[in-house]
């Protein structure tokens, strides 16, 4: 039972062009949704989150939108650069109690020059 | 560097024998986590502590066992391991919950079990 999925494994965009990422969540419980950077070799790093009350969040030139009807969240990113090119992990969690982490399955962002 | 230490980082074992992973921080955050990674299942929860000596499962916690004895310690033990626990491992903590914050990993510990 995926809580979290990520129903692309691989996506491919041209540098300067916007690369949008997509999850779905099934439980209803979830109330803060987070997105997560991982090089290979490297653990995930925090990139930006968004708690149920918002509909938007920014923080320069990524964009996370959350769609509680639908349970969908993406990700934006403008303008996309090379240095971007890992794999991205959507994350959701309860906020009150132990902060766990329920993540989907990555999709793997490769930005071609 | 969120003051995450992971050790070993590389580990070849043989099934059947004990293994212990371990994760140190020094920023005295209350939560630590233990994840897995494995192709097509993202990272899974194995066990997770919210307190020195206060721990609790998680989603795949089967053959596992942890201790934290310390604030700063978190063990990671596989009682007797197997080839389905060959995985990469990483280890997590957040300042205080409740709140809606992001957890810091360490870099990770890749297991092979042959």
């Amino acid at each position: 039972d995926q809580q979290v999925k990520q129903n692309s494994p691989s996506l491919s965009v041209q540098e300067g062009r916007i690369s949008i990422l997509n999850c779905d969540y099934t439980n209803s419980m979830f109330d803060y949704f987070l997105w997560y950077k991982k090089y290979p070799a490297e653990g995930p790093t925090f990139l930006i989150s968004i708690s149920s009350i918002k509909d938007k969040n920014e923080d320069g030139r990524f964009t996370v939108f959350l769609n509680k009807s639908a349970k969908h969240l993406s990700l934006h990113i403008v303008p996309s650069q090379p240095g971007d090119s890992a794999v991205y992990f959507c994350a959701a969690s309860e906020v009150q109690g132990a902060q766990k982490l329920v993540f989907g399955q990555g999709t793997r962002l490769t930005i071609n020059p | 560097d969120a003051g995450i230490t992971q050790s070993p980082r590389h580990k070849v074992t043989e099934t059947g024998t004990p293994v212990t992973l371990r994760c140190h921080q020094t920023e005295n955050h209350r939560y630590m986590y233990w994840y897995r990674q494995d192709p097509g299942h993202g990272l899974r929860l194995i066990h997770y502590s919210y307190g020195v000596k206060d721990t609790d499962k998680g989603e795949v916690s089967d053959g596992y066992s942890v201790s934290r004895s310390k604030t700063e310690d978190f063990l990671l033990t596989l009682e007797s391991a197997t080839s389905s626990q060959t995985s990469v491992y990483f280890c997590a903590i957040t300042p205080s919950g409740g709140l809606g914050t992001e957890a810091f990993f360490g870099q990770g510990t890749r297991l092979t079990v042959v």
